[in-house]
């Protein structure tokens, strides 16, 4: 695609419930990264992909996150028995490869995830 | 101590005012990021510089690695460049791969 694409782009969920929030990143972007936005903040890392392999999840909160890549495309994070902390902006970004100083992320839209 | 901090974290300027936003991180870093988030959410990069100075359009970075600082020149500021703009730096490897980002930016520029 001509961007990274996120869905849905907006959540809203009752706590306890599963959710799953996907993002399809730049065709041929071997790379692909999770991020979450709290209002007021710059993103913080949650999870890093190169091609099918999650090579990183250090920023992933807890065990009730979780994210894969199978076919090293398209990506879903998933929150399970959601909470209200958890509710925030959810970015994805890709990139063509993830090492190296001067390579760009491109980021998605987001997926804003209100947990009531 | 938040590990990339900005300056300021919000600002209102003046159609047609010389803006200039900052960036300092504590650590080295490979290569810093310049993104403008729009007030839908969306992010666009600006610039990404591991040294020097880059200029597109009416958008200018510096970066001084020996001071572990960047800044964000905005000539002639319009309405339409209100958004968030955040600095976010990459780490030497094996880091390399994972962004640190500041918190941001407010600007709103009055016509």
């Amino acid at each position: 695609g001509a961007g990274v694409s996120q869905s849905p782009r907006y959540k809203v969920t009752k706590r306890g419930q599963d959710v799953a929030l996907r993002c399809d990143p730049i065709s041929g972007h071997v790379s692909l990264y999770w991020y979450r936005q709290a209002l007021g903040q710059g993103p913080e890392f949650l999870t890093y992909f190169n091609y099918e392999a999650q090579q990183d999840k250090s920023g992933l909160p807890n065990d009730r996150f979780s994210a894969e890549r199978p076919e090293g495309s398209i990506s879903t994070l998933t929150i399970q028995r959601t909470e209200q902390r958890d509710s925030a902006m959810y970015r994805c970004a890709s990139s063509r490869t993830g090492v190296g100083w001067n390579t760009e992320a491109f980021f998605g839209q987001g997926t804003r995830l209100t947990v009531v | 101590k938040n590990e990339v901090e900005q300056s300021p974290q919000n600002l209102t300027a003046q159609e047609g005012e010389f803006i200039t936003i900052n960036c300092s991180y504590s650590v080295g870093i490979s290569a810093l990021h310049w993104l403008q988030q729009h007030p839908g959410g969306g992010i666009v990069s600006l610039f990404m510089l591991s040294s020097g100075k880059k200029k597109h359009g009416r958008l200018i970075a510096t970066i001084n690695i020996q001071e572990k600082h960047s800044s964000l020149h905005i000539t002639a500021s319009h309405p339409r460049d209100s958004a968030v703009y955040i600095c976010a730096v990459k780490y030497p490897p094996p880091g390399t791969y994972k962004y640190i980002f500041g918190t941001g930016t407010r600007l709103k520029v009055l016509a």
